[in-house]
């Protein structure tokens, strides 16, 4: 069964780093296409950025375009999130996703989230 | 960006009611619409996808429909375990994909 499990989430004094990681099961991870999204406590859901499945192109979205960076390593089957330069906005649980399709549409398989505080 | 409203924001029901929640884009995406549930402390569910087709698993009293700009999830029988916020999400334009800003379904 697809399992998607989230880490790295935690405490950071604004201006800081954290770097998030999802690593994947039960699934061919280097055939989709990912996602990371966010949503603040009690907010709806953001969408933060995408990464095609050979890497090969990602998109953010203006809240965290220059700050954040999205990756991904295929032979470990792991999603990774850099996040820079970090703001109290930024304050969210963070969900990683998976496209249901080998293009980018819906989101099928969602990991349980990390939540990331920036607080000083 | 294309923008996502739903209606109504929140809503009382009963177990066994009808429930049909709006979902409104700010420009005409054809049926690349997404419907998810989610659940308190959990992560969001597909339901539906492209407009009105039911993801695997998902129970048959749920039914999404519309096209263009305006787009409706139904809950036809309301059960216990459907109270939960649910989510619009378009794919027809991205980046950004975006979504509506929930509809929480609670108990009357």
């Amino acid at each position: 069964q697809v399992q998607l499990v989230e880490s790295g989430g935690g405490v950071v004094q604004p201006g800081g780093s954290l770097r998030l990681s999802c690593a994947a099961s039960g699934f061919t991870f280097s055939s989709y296409g990912m996602h990371w999204v966010r949503q603040a406590p009690g907010k709806g859901l953001e969408w933060v950025a995408f990464i095609r499945y050979d890497g090969s192109n990602k998109y953010y979205a203006d809240s965290v375009k220059g700050r954040f960076t999205i990756s991904r390593d295929n032979s470990k089957n792991t999603l990774y999130l850099q996040m820079n330069s970090l703001r109290a906005e930024d304050t969210a649980v963070y969900y990683c996703a998976k496209d249901r399709r080998q293009w980018p549409e819906d989101f099928d398989y969602w990991g349980q989230g990390t939540l990331v505080t920036v607080s000083s | 960006a294309i923008r996502m409203t739903q209606s109504p924001s929140s809503l009382s029901a009963s177990t066994g009611d009808r429930v049909t929640i709006t979902c409104r884009a700010s420009q005409g995406i054809s049926s690349y619409l997404a419907w998810y549930q989610q659940k308190p402390g959990k992560a969001p569910k597909l339901l539906i996808y492209a407009a009105s087709t039911l993801q695997s698993g998902v129970p048959s009293r749920f039914s999404g429909s519309g096209s263009g700009t305006d787009f409706t999830l139904t809950i036809s029988c309301l059960q216990s375990e459907d109270f939960a916020t649910y989510y619009c999400q378009q794919y027809y334009s991205y980046p950004p994909w975006t979504f509506g800003q929930g509809t929480k379904v609670e108990i009357k």
